[in-house]
């Protein structure tokens, strides 16, 4: 059974960084494209990152680039999202996803002095 | 403001049938598949259809998907209370190089 795991969330200073991390289970961790998929209080989803399955290819939405990086450890079977120079705005619950298929239950980020 | 459009809430009574749109462009829904979530409240989103009109197993048949041109929508007929929901659509954008998502629709069932 698949399962996806988020872990790293909480409350941070604006310009702050933050490292969450997706532990996953019950699939083939390398042979899966991983995402990241964020839902601000009260509004939508908005997509934040993808990865290829060997990590050859980053994509990124506008709104994070050059301030998020995502990354996995195909040995440890997890994703990453390292989130630096951190804004309000940011402040969202973040979701892993495999090939935007299954997801995980999300873990809260808050950004706020 | 979303790269793909959908009405912000949709309604209808038990047993009918309600359709929700998706409007997009020929960069992301003209030119790529189209999925649909379905987010409970306060539970993580869930594929319900995948590939313009594939349900994964487990989804109910009530639930269907199609596409034409830059638009796609969902349909649920016999419409149940646990259909109410938020409903996003979303597709890879070739122009942006990036996905994108619908900004949901909300669900009632009267």
């Amino acid at each position: 059974q698949v399962q996806l795991v988020e872990s790293g969330g909480g409350v941070v200073q604006p310009g702050g960084s933050l490292r969450l991390s997706c532990a996953t289970y019950g699939f083939t961790f390398s042979n899966y494209g991983m995402h990241w998929v964020r839902q601000a209080p009260g509004k939508g989803l908005e997509w934040v990152a993808f990865i290829r399955s060997d990590g050859s290819n980053e994509y990124y939405a506008d709104s994070v680039k050059g301030r998020f990086t995502i990354s996995r450890d195909n040995s440890r079977n997890t994703l990453y999202l390292q989130m630096n120079s951190l804004r309000a705005e940011d402040t969202a619950v973040y979701y892993c996803a495999k090939d935007l298929w299954d997801w995980g239950q999300g873990t809260l980020v808050t950004v706020s002095s | 403001q979303s790269v793909l459009t959908q009405p912000p809430s949709a309604s209808g009574t038990p047993g009918q049938r309600v359709i929700i749109s998706c409007s997009g462009s020929s960069s992301n829904i003209g030119s790529n598949n189209v999925y649909w979530y379905q987010q409970l409240p306060g539970t993580a989103p869930k594929l319900l259809i995948y590939r313009n009109n594939q349900r994964p197993s487990g989804v109910p048949d009530r639930f269907s998907g199609s596409k034409s041109g830059t638009s796609a929508s969902l349909a649920t007929s016999g419409l149940r209370s646990e259909d109410e929901a938020d409903y996003y659509c979303a597709a890879w954008d070739d122009s942006l190089s990036a996905w994108v998502f619908g900004g949901g629709t909300k669900l009632t069932v009267l």
